[in-house]
């Protein structure tokens, strides 16, 4: 069975830094990998999604890299703001039908 | 396009009482899905669809009924409810690429607590 890992669970850092959010699962037989963005009380919102096929993927401030082999995916942001503070969910489409596995999401914030 | 809409946004039941949570999406996509978000569990598939009049069973389906009449909508029916079924209830929905579901995109939940 599929699991996915997230590393750290909580992230707290000063504007301006540039950070990496970690992903991790165990089974490299995925079909593609997304990102989302959850704000409190909120619905998730899909900022990057990366076929097995690709290395990386980039959104203005964001890149997500993706090394099938070893089974893990990086979430970048640039200069960081704190609009950007949110948790950030990473799930595994695992090729068949059942949907996505989901980690426990980075809980991240930017101080002014 | 308004993506996915989910109704009602909070809801409070009884110990045994039924409901639906309904949900719809405008973007005419093929596969939709159910998911729980509960606190330390992440979020976990309840059922899903590959189109209308096809469903199937997700990691955690006990006590929940679906149907897919139509392709835009997907409700999420509680049978009799449970303390166990507080939880946050998200719908997603993709278009499906090579037999696959695509980009997952989510609707704005609906939290329920159950008495």
């Amino acid at each position: 069975k599929q699991e996915v890992t997230q590393i750290p669970a909580a992230l707290s850092v000063p504007e301006g830094e540039n950070l990496v959010l970690n992903c991790s699962f165990t089974d490299s037989a995925i079909y593609n990998l997304q990102w989302f963005r959850q704000d409190p009380g909120k619905g998730l919102t899909s900022l990057l999604l990366i076929q097995s096929s690709q290395r990386e993927q980039t959104s203005g401030r964001l890149n997500a890299s993706l090394d099938k082999s070893s089974g893990r995916s990086t979430l970048y942001i640039a200069a960081s703001q704190p609009g950007d503070s949110a948790t950030y969910l990473c799930a595994v489409n695992g090729g068949g039908a059942d949907g996505l596995t989901f980690g426990k999401g980075t809980h991240l914030i930017i101080q002014p | 396009n308004a993506g996915v809409t989910q109704t009602p946004k909070f809801q409070v039941l009884k110990t045994g009482q039924s409901m639906t949570l309904q949900c719809a999406q405008d973007m005419n996509h093929e596969y939709m899905s159910w998911y729980r978000q509960d606190p330390g569990m992440g979020l976990r598939l309840i059922h899903y669809s590959v189109g209308a009049g096809i469903t199937d069973q997700g990691e955690v389906p006990n006590g929940y009924n679906v149907s897919r009449s139509t392709t835009e909508d997907f409700p999420l029916r509680l049978l009799s409810a449970a303390p166990s079924q507080t939880s946050v209830y998200f719908c997603a929905s993709s278009y499906v690429h090579l037999g696959l579901p695509y980009e997952q995109y989510f609707g704005p939940g609906t939290r329920l607590t159950v008495t």
